[in-house]
């Protein structure tokens, strides 16, 4: 069946240009979770929902950052005036209980 | 904070050979072990799980143990397999009130040589 799949793949952006990354989650998956990848690293949380409610938005790393699922399926994490500090790969997760199936990521370059 | 150490950051092995990856972690409410495997320009792949009312899991030639007590877990892979190499990650889950989260370890690198 088809995976998590997230859009685009690949995204470089201006500083100070804004971004819109997309997440299509697995059919019917009620949780939905957002992380940021640096280089190197571990996946780091950034947001979770529950169906179309954000439940945990704590690892936002500030309020350039906002992420939406408006009808409980498809998300979206925006970065507004984007900073070379948010190069990175953002992961899209989906789950129905607590096993978490993730997306490709989008690997944005801020030059 | 919660915080989930992993040790080593690499680690090479020749095929055939077992692998060890450790891990820690701080937060007593977590009750979700996740190991995941990732390779370049890929999301992380569940690869496999334990709950914290399990000691041991095995599946084929990947076993977790979990030792709640020193809040400690580990993945062993036997006769490993060039196809292993890969970017491996652990992770603790608390469950809180209105859902939970991932906190996941900085990964070990696996180079199996052939």
């Amino acid at each position: 069946g088809a995976g998590v799949s997230q859009s685009p793949r690949y995204k470089v952006a201006k500083r100070g240009q804004d971004v819109a990354l997309r997440c299509d989650p697995i059919s019917g998956h009620v949780s939905l979770f957002w992380y940021q990848q640096a280089l190197g690293q571990g996946p780091e949380f950034l947001t979770y929902f529950q169906n179309e409610a954000q439940l945990d938005k704590s690892g936002l790393p500030s309020d350039r950052f906002f992420a939406e699922r408006p009808e409980g399926s498809v998300s979206t994490l925006k970065i507004q005036r984007t900073q070379q500090e948010d190069s990175a790969v953002y992961l899209c997760a989906s789950s129905l209980e607590r096993e978490e199936y993730f997306g490709p990521g989008t690997r944005l370059t801020v030059t | 904070g919660e915080n989930v150490e992993q040790h080593p950051s690499t680690l090479s092995v020749q095929e055939g050979d077992s692998a060890v990856i450790k891990c820690t972690y701080s937060d007593s409410a977590s009750n979700y072990f996740p190991w995941y495997k990732q390779e370049l320009g890929k999301g992380p792949q569940l690869i496999i799980d334990i709950r914290s009312n399990v000691g041991e899991k095995k599946d084929q030639r990947i076993a977790v143990t979990l030792n709640k007590t020193a809040k400690h877990f580990s993945l062993h892979i036997t006769e490993t397999q060039p196809e292993d190499s890969a970017v491996y990650f652990c992770a603790a889950s608390p469950l809180y009130t209105g859902g939970f989260k991932t906190i996941f370890g900085a990964g070990t690198r696996l180079f199996v040589k052939a």
